[in-house]
C-alpha cells in the first residue's frame, strides 16, 4: 500500500509563528505536492516538486515556502502564520505523468492547522 | 467563473439507484479529467480518470466526457450507503507536464438505505 504520511494531524499555532508541516512518502515517487482545502474553495495547489531540491509554485504560493532535501520528504513552511492560513493541508505524491501510473496521485490524511 | 464547477449538493439517492454527478470546466484545452472520492475527515482517493470523449467504465462507476460541451460526469450504479461521500472533479490543464490539477469544490452524495 502506498503511504503518504503527514506527521502532524492537528496543530494550533499563534499568529506570527513559523510553522513546519512535514510529509513523507514511501513509494519512491518523484512528484510531491502540497494542497490546502477550504469549504467552498476546494483543493488548491500551493507548491509542488518534481525532484529533490526542485520546486514550482502552484496557484496560491503566497505566504508559504517548501523544502525538499530528500526524495521521500516534502516540507511546507509558513514563515509567519496568519489566521487566514487556518485550513486543512494535504500532501500528495505521484510518479511522473509520463509513467504508467502517472495519473494517480496519492494523498496523505491531512493536517488541520488552526492559527489563533 | 470558476475553472471547474460542481453542484455542492447534497445529492440524495436511495440505495440501489443510479447517482449522477456532474462537472463542467471552462478551459477548452483541458486534457485529462479525474474523479476523486473523499469521505468526511479523510483524504481524497482516485476513483477513475478519463481523457477521451465517451464513456469509461470501471465496476459500478462510469465516467462520461463530452469535450464539445465541456462537461464530465460520474455515474454510480447500484448506489450503496458506503458510497456516501463528497465527490471531487479535477481537471489537468493543457500543456502541463506535471499533474497540476484544478479541483472543483465537490458534490456531496447521500445514499439512503
Amino acid at each position: 500500500d502506498v503511504k503518504v504520511t503527514q506527521s502532524s494531524r492537528y496543530l494550533v499555532k499563534r499568529t506570527g509563528e513559523k510553522v513546519f508541516l512535514e510529509c513523507v512518502q514511501d513509494m519512491d515517487h518523484e512528484n510531491m505536492f502540497w494542497y490546502r482545502q477550504d469549504p467552498g474553495l476546494g483543493l488548491r495547489l500551493i507548491y509542488f516538486s518534481y525532484d529533490v531540491k526542485m520546486k514550482e509554485k502552484g496557484d496560491i504560493p503566497e505566504g508559504y515556502s517548501v523544502s525538499r532535501e530528500k526524495k521521500e520528504r516534502f516540507s511546507l513552511i509558513l514563515e509567519s502564520a496568519s489566521t487566514n492560513q487556518t485550513s486543512m493541508y494535504l500532501c500528495a505524491s505521484s510518479f511522473p505523468l509520463q509513467s504508467y501510473s502517472g495519473n494517480t496521485i496519492y494523498f496523505g490524511e491531512g493536517s488541520w492547522l488552526t492559527v489563533v | 467563473q470558476k475553472e471547474v464547477e460542481q453542484n455542492s449538493g447534497p445529492l440524495s439517492v436511495p440505495e440501489g439507484a443510479i447517482a449522477s454527478l456532474n462537472c463542467t470546466y471552462s478551459d477548452r484545452g483541458s486534457q485529462s479529467f479525474f474523479w476523486y472520492r473523499q469521505y468526511s475527515g479523510k483524504s481524497p482517493e482516485l476513483i477513475m480518470f478519463i481523457y477521451s470523449n465517451g464513456d469509461k467504465e470501471d465496476g459500478r462507476f462510469t465516467a462520461q466526457l463530452n469535450k464539445a460541451s465541456q462537461y464530465v460526469s460520474l455515474l454510480i450504479r447500484d448506489s450503496q450507503p458506503s458510497d456516501s461521500a463528497t465527490y471531487l472533479c479535477a481537471v489537468r490543464r493543457k500543456n502541463t507536464g506535471f499533474q497540476k490539477l484544478v479541483f472543483g469544490t465537490g458534490t456531496r452524495l447521500l445514499v439512503s438505505p
